[in-house]
């Protein structure tokens, strides 16, 4: 079974450019995660989709990004316009769905590290 | 203001010998503990996991312990080997780890030493 995987591995802009990231998850998973490290500090949480459907993005830092999954298969990440401080890695992962509250496992991808200079 | 916290960012232990990652959490929602593994260039991988209703898990050389009235847990790994050398990340959830996003510390980096 293939990983999740990102696109690209890194990518240098320049303040106020755009940045649009790639993640494909693992096939059947409905759940799909973006999450984001700054250097040195936690991995943290950006947004959640079900399948097409955002089902929490209260880790969006603001107006800037902008996530999309359509058909429920990949999603991007857009940044625009790009900022010094969304430097950082963005990690995907992604879930098989459960109703129940047993736990399963989220599998990450390598990472985009962004750099904006 | 962290909800998970590592306070050693990094920790260095002989090969054979025991290593215990420590990780505090304030938040009495979270049901649901575990602990992940990074290499450079990767992304972090799964470990163990662990429930709030149990205090103990273990899974060949690593076993999380988690102590909820001090809101703590940690993570032994014995016999510690070479290839164990990575940043481990411990994250919590307060969704039974079921589809809600994991909330993670900073990371402590082991080096275990030949």
């Amino acid at each position: 079974e293939a990983g999740v995987t990102q696109f690209p591995s890194h990518s240098v802009i320049e303040k106020g450019q755009t940045v649009t990231l790639r993640c494909d998850p693992i096939s059947g998973h409905d759940n799909l995660y973006w999450y984001r490290r700054v250097m040195g500090k936690e991995i943290k949480f950006l947004l959640h989709f079900v399948k097409e459907s955002k089902q929490d993005e209260s880790g969006m830092p603001n107006n800037r990004f902008l996530a999309e999954r359509t058909g429920g298969t990949y999603s991007t990440l857009k940044v625009q316009p790009a900022e010094l401080e969304d430097s950082g890695v963005y990690f995907c992962a992604s879930s098989r769905f459960s109703r129940g509250r047993s736990y399963n496992e989220q599998f990450f991808g390598p990472g985009t590290r962004l750099t904006v200079l | 203001d962290q909800q998970v916290k590592q306070n050693s960012p990094s920790l260095s232990v002989q090969e054979g010998r025991i290593s215990i990652l420590n990780c505090d959490y304030t938040n009495s929602m979270f049901d649901y503990f575990l602990w992940y593994k990074k290499y450079p260039a990767e992304g972090p991988t799964f470990l163990i996991s662990i429930s709030s209703i149990k205090d103990k898990n273990e899974d060949g050389r690593f076993t999380v312990f988690l102590n909820k009235s001090a809101k703590h847990l940690s993570l032994h790994i014995v016999p510690s080997q070479p290839g164990d050398s990575a940043v481990y990340f411990c994250a919590a959830t307060a969704y039974g780890g079921s589809q809600g996003n994991l909330i993670f510390g900073k990371g402590t980096k082991l080096s275990v030493k030949p």
